[in-house]
């Protein structure tokens, strides 16, 4: 039972343009959303969060979008640079505080020059 | 301020050995997560610690167990290992603060033979 599922194992796009990558969740308890960047051989990476109080969250060339009727999270990356080629995972917890997150399968942002 | 890390980055073991990882927090933080990531399940929780204690565990068998010392510390132990334990173990760190932003470390490599 995925409770938080990434459609799309991949997308590629072109360098300066937009990436936006996809969420959607099944539990409605969640109500904190994290998006986390993985490198190989790396752990992943802190990017951005959002509380289910927000519907978007900003931090420079990163905004996560939560629509909670949809039980559906993006991230949008705008401008699209190489060095954003990587593994971009999902994640969710129920009751805040909690510490134990769900994770997505991940999908795999390849930015082409 | 030092990111979390953990010891050793790579370890071969044989079926039926046991093995023990170590992970640092960042400093000043409480709480330690631990989770596996493997191909085919994809990134799970394992457990957290807070306070030396547990406090939320995931659906691992009882060969998987952990303990964080006063320093918050942790380590994690898996005994009578199995070739599906190969993987990589991630550990997080987390202030926490009532929100669930876990920063993670650079991981152990777990091959079993």
């Amino acid at each position: 039972d995925q409770q938080v599922k990434q459609n799309s194992p991949s997308l590629s796009v072109q360098e300066g343009r937009i990436s936006i990558l996809n969420c959607d969740y099944t539990n409605s308890m969640f109500d904190y959303f994290l998006w986390y960047k993985k490198y190989p051989a790396e752990g992943p990476t802190f990017l951005i969060s959002i509380s289910s109080i927000k519907d978007k969250n900003e931090d420079g060339r990163f905004t996560v979008f939560l629509n909670k009727s949809a039980k559906h999270l993006s991230l949008h990356i705008v401008p699209s640079q190489p060095g954003d080629s990587a593994v971009y995972f999902c994640a969710a917890s129920a009751m805040q505080g909690a510490q134990k997150l769900v994770f997505g399968q991940g999908t795999r942002l390849t930015i082409n020059p | 301020k030092a990111g979390v890390t953990q010891t050793p980055r790579y370890l071969i073991k044989t079926r039926g050995q046991q093995v023990t990882l170590s992970c640092s927090p960042i400093s000043g933080h409480r709480s330690v997560s631990w989770y596996q990531q493997t191909p085919g399940q994809g990134l799970q929780f394992l457990f957290e610690y807070f306070s030396e204690t547990q406090r939320n565990k995931g659906n691992f068998p009882g060969r998987f167990s952990g303990r964080q010392f006063s320093n918050s510390r942790s380590e994690m132990n898996v005994s009578t290992l199995e070739l599906g334990d190969s993987a990589l173990y991630l550990c997080a760190s987390s202030v926490p603060s009532g929100t669930d932003t876990q920063y993670f470390g650079p991981g152990t490599r777990l091959t079993v033979l």
